[in-house]
Parts: structure tokens; C-alpha cells; sequence
């Protein structure tokens, strides 16, 4: 059975960084885009970044874009994403997401999320 | 960015109950709208994808219809862990949700 399984989270000061990570199992990694979503406490879903299966393209919401880095090891099949500058703006949940292959951004497949605190 | 609006934000019904909602985008998103359902402290879960299409296991209570810029999910008698919120997510272009609809008892 296919799971996802996200790392990485705690609590960062403002202005700090965290690497999140992903680690999937029971299936073919490499063959699938992925995606981080986050949500706020209390609030709703906002997609952040996603990459192509082969790790050559990627590309960020506007709210992390210069921030936030997504990047992926197939040989390890791992998938991270790289946060600095990180603000208050940034708690939240964060869900590493598989992309249903042929259909872009739809998330069939989801982590049970790392949580991010980010306070003085 | 593509906006999306769902109506109502909660509503509180019944098992039994026949239930729609409502999803506008601000611009057309064609076919390319998802629906998810997430209980509370639960992850989301894909129901519908497509604008209509049922994800596998999901119960055909659940259907979904609508393109362009207006689309709704039925649930066509509501079951007791349909109790959740659902959101809307358009994939036409990078992914925005709904901001939810909460469906209390």
C-alpha cells in the first residue's frame, strides 16, 4: 500500500530555516510529481511548490517563491523542501502530496503532515 | 491566480439528508475541478477529480458536476462520516483551494 511519511518539522524562531522531508513507499516514486501543501491552523489548504517526476522542473506559489526550495533524490526516494526566511505566516501543517499520474495537481496520495511553528 | 469560492462555508444537516455544494472560480478552470473531504484531524482525501469523476473507493453517493466557472458536490443522503469539511481545488493552472465547507450535524 502506497504511503507518504513527512519529517523535518518543529519549531523555528522568525527568520530561521527548516529542511521537510518526505519519504514514500509502496510505489514507483520516480514516476510521479510531487507537490507540498500546507494548512494553516484552523484555516484551509494552499499549494506551495511542486516538481516534476525527474526532478528538471519545479515551481512555487508567490508566497514562498525566493524562500522555500522543492528538490527530490529518487535514488533515495526521498523529497524535501527547503525553508528559510521562514515568518509567522509560515505555521502551518505542511503535506507532501503525490500527483495522480496524467492528471496535474490532482493529489490522490497525502502525508500526515509536519507541523511548522514558527515564533519568538 | 484562480480564485476559488465555496458556498456555503458551513451548513448543519442530517443523516439522510441530501447535500450540495457550491464552488465558483474567478476565471474558467474548464473540467479541471477536485473536491476533497477532510475529517476533523484527518488528512485530506480525494473524492472527486475531473469535475465529475469518482475517485476509486469513494461511495457514488458523492457526485460532482458543473465546468467553466461554476461546479457542485452532492451527497445524495448524507452518512454519519460524511460529517467533514470539503474543498474545492482547481488544477487548470497552480492549484488553488476553496476555503471549505464545514458540514456539521
Amino acid at each position: 500500500q502506497a504511503h507518504l511519511v513527512e519529517s523535518g518539522g518543529g519549531l523555528v524562531k522568525p527568520g530561521g530555516s527548516l529542511r521537510l522531508s518526505c519519504a514514500p513507499s509502496g510505489f514507483t516514486f520516480s514516476d510521479y510529481y510531487m507537490s507540498w501543501i500546507r494548512q494553516a491552523p484552523g484555516r484551509g489548504l494552499e499549494w506551495v511548490s511542486y516538481i516534476t517526476h525527474n526532478g528538471r522542473s519545479h515551481q512555487s506559489a508567490d508566497s514562498v517563491k525566493g524562500r522555500f526550495t522543492i528538490s527530490r533524490d529518487n535514488t533515495n526516494n526521498a523529497l524535501y523542501l527547503q525553508m528559510n526566511g521562514l515568518t509567522d505566516d509560515d505555521t502551518a501543517v505542511y503535506y507532501c502530496a503525490r500527483e495522480v499520474r496524467g492528471h496535474y495537481f490532482v493529489f490522490d496520495l497525502w502525508g500526515q503532515g509536519a507541523p511548522v511553528s514558527v515564533s519568538s | 491566480d484562480i480564485q476559488m469560492t465555496q458556498s456555503p462555508s458551513s451548513l448543519s444537516a442530517s443523516v439522510g439528508d441530501r447535500v450540495t455544494i457550491t464552488c465558483r472560480a474567478s476565471q474558467s478552470v474548464r473540467s479541471n475541478l477536485n473536491w476533497y473531504q477532510q475529517r476533523p484531524g484527518k488528512v485530506p482525501k480525494l473524492l472527486i477529480y475531473g469535475g465529475s469523476t469518482l475517485q476509486s473507493g469513494v461511495p457514488t453517493r458523492f457526485s460532482g458536476s458543473g465546468g467553466g466557472t461554476d461546479f457542485t458536490l452532492t451527497i445524495s443522503s448524507l452518512q454519519s462520516e460524511d460529517f467533514a469539511t470539503y474543498f474545492c481545488q482547481q488544477s487548470y493552472s497552480l492549484p488553488s483551494f476553496g476555503g471549505g465547507t464545514k458540514i456539521e450535524i
